[in-house]
């Protein structure tokens, strides 16, 4: 079956961190970027991250820079967000997304989003 | 980063009705533009890239149409299992890509 599982989430003090994991199964990983989104419960979606499918190449919203850092392992299927110096406005549900990539013919694109997760919700308080 | 304005935030149809969600950019974007679907609960899906192309599997009675800053998605024929909220998103200017507020449609 083709899904993402994210796990990890949870409640953190502001200033903590947090280690999000995202599970593939039933595609070729590493053939796809892969991303975070993230969103307030009733509010809006936010893009988080992007990772390339080879790992190499990363980038982060403006609000996330230089506290979250997103990692894959490409043996395992597995993506992953580090959290750090979380605060409050970082409280959501935060999504795996997959690229669509070259299953988005006639234009493939990493920034079209075709499978999600369930998403994992984390919740900074203190 | 460029802002993507969804119109209306809500609408309230009946089954078999046709309804049309708009979405405006903030400066052009060719056809970079996306359309979701998320249920209470669910994630999103995609059913619309590149403006026009339907997703595989999503059925026919959606549909996307505009470019350059102004987007509309169709739904053609209302069933029930469409009443959900509605996401534009703009992958033109990524890696900061946007979504728009959302839309709701409700049964009337």
């Amino acid at each position: 079956e083709v899904q993402l599982v994210e796990s990890g989430g949870g409640v953190v003090q502001p200033g903590g961190s947090l280690r999000l994991s995202c599970g593939a199964s039933g595609f070729t990983f590493d053939d796809y970027a892969m991303h975070w989104v993230r969103q307030v419960p009733g509010r809006s979606l936010e893009w988080v991250s992007f990772i390339g499918g080879d790992g190499t190449e990363t980038s982060y919203g403006d609000s996330v820079k230089g506290r979250f850092t997103i990692t894959r392992d490409n043996r395992k299927s597995s993506l992953f967000l580090q959290m750090n110096s979380l605060r409050p406005e970082d409280s959501a549900l935060y999504y795996c997304a997959k690229a669509c990539g070259h299953d988005c013919k006639p234009t493939p694109s990493p920034w079209y989003f075709n499978l999600w997760g369930r998403g994992t919700l984390v919740t900074v308080s203190s | 980063d460029i802002q993507v304005t969804q119109s209306p935030s809500s609408v309230s149809a009946s089954v078999g009705d046709r309804v049309s969600i708009t979405c405006r950019a903030s400066q052009g974007i060719y056809n970079w533009l996306a359309w979701y679907q998320q249920k209470p609960g669910e994630a999103p899906k995609l059913l619309i890239y590149a403006a026009s192309s339907l997703q595989r599997g999503v059925p026919s009675r959606f549909s996307g149409s505009g470019s350059g800053t102004d987007f509309s998605l169709t739904i053609n024929s209302l069933q029930p299992e469409d009443f959900a909220t509605y996401y534009c998103q703009q992958a033109n200017s990524f890696p900061a890509v946007t979504f728009g507020g959302g839309t709701k449609v409700e049964i009337k």
